[in-house]
């Protein structure tokens, strides 16, 4: 799986956009970029996933860039409840061992009222 | 419909005491897995199964043994634990690949463990 690196932390003003960048330079052309986040003491939740395309759900959008090499997770509306540890993954799909993920240190976000 | 539960939330243990943790999806997924995650450190994969009657070894499997029981459950057992073994255990089951190949894998609440 392609190495990733993050920030180690961010802040963010309640109800502005958070932008968390990662760079993902050695990516393959079947590696998808996923985000994750911890919000303390909690099990990692699932935010969204993409391959090439921009995604959108209710929760963030994805923007990947054009050559792959990097990415950004935006959460357009920042509340004190997304303040949490997001991990960028890049892993490719399919075989026998398509669940793995490997959590990186993450990016701190911390949304300040 | 509950995803995946853990039980026990916490546990004190003595250096040399056994214990085993036990982890349930109700989602019938075919895969689970094992993670510890150390302060201030991503998670780490023990063991997982990919599917009923497989298992494997993940990064850090020393010291540990795992059983999966039936397709529902996934249990983690220390059999002589350690101070080096403190950390936090994660439970996780991953929805199978579909059309696009992703996953998205569901974590259970944890199980904080200290060993003395």
């Amino acid at each position: 799986d392609a190495k990733t690196t993050q920030p180690t932390s961010m802040d963010c003003a309640e109800g502005r956009a958070a932008n968390l960048p990662c760079n993902h330079s050695t990516i393959s052309g079947n590696e998808y970029v996923y985000w994750y986040r911890q919000i303390h003491s909690q099990g990692p939740q699932y935010i969204i996933h993409g391959l090439k395309n921009n995604e959108t759900n209710e929760m963030a959008s994805l923007i990947i860039t054009e050559d792959r090499k990097s990415s950004t997770l935006i959460l357009p509306h920042a509340t004190l409840r997304d303040t949490a540890v997001y991990y960028c993954i890049v892993r490719a799909a399919g075989g026998t061992s398509y669940g793995k993920l490997t959590f990186g240190q993450g990016t701190i976000l911390t949304v300040h009222p | 419909n509950a995803g995946v539960t853990q039980t026990p939330k916490f546990q004190v243990l003595k250096t040399g005491q056994s214990m085993t943790l036990q982890c349930a999806q109700d989602m019938n997924h075919n895969s689970m897995y094992w993670y510890r995650q150390d302060p201030g450190m991503g998670l780490r994969l023990i063991y997982y199964s990919a599917s009923e009657g497989t298992t494997d070894k993940g990064e850090v499997p020393n010291g540990y043994n795992v059983s999966r029981l039936n397709k529902r459950e996934f249990s983690l057992r220390l059999e002589s634990a350690a101070p080096s073994q403190t950390s936090v255990y994660f439970c996780a089951s991953p929805r199978a690949a579909g059309a696009g190949g992703y996953n998205e894998q569901f974590f259970g609440p944890g199980t904080r463990l200290t060993v003395l």
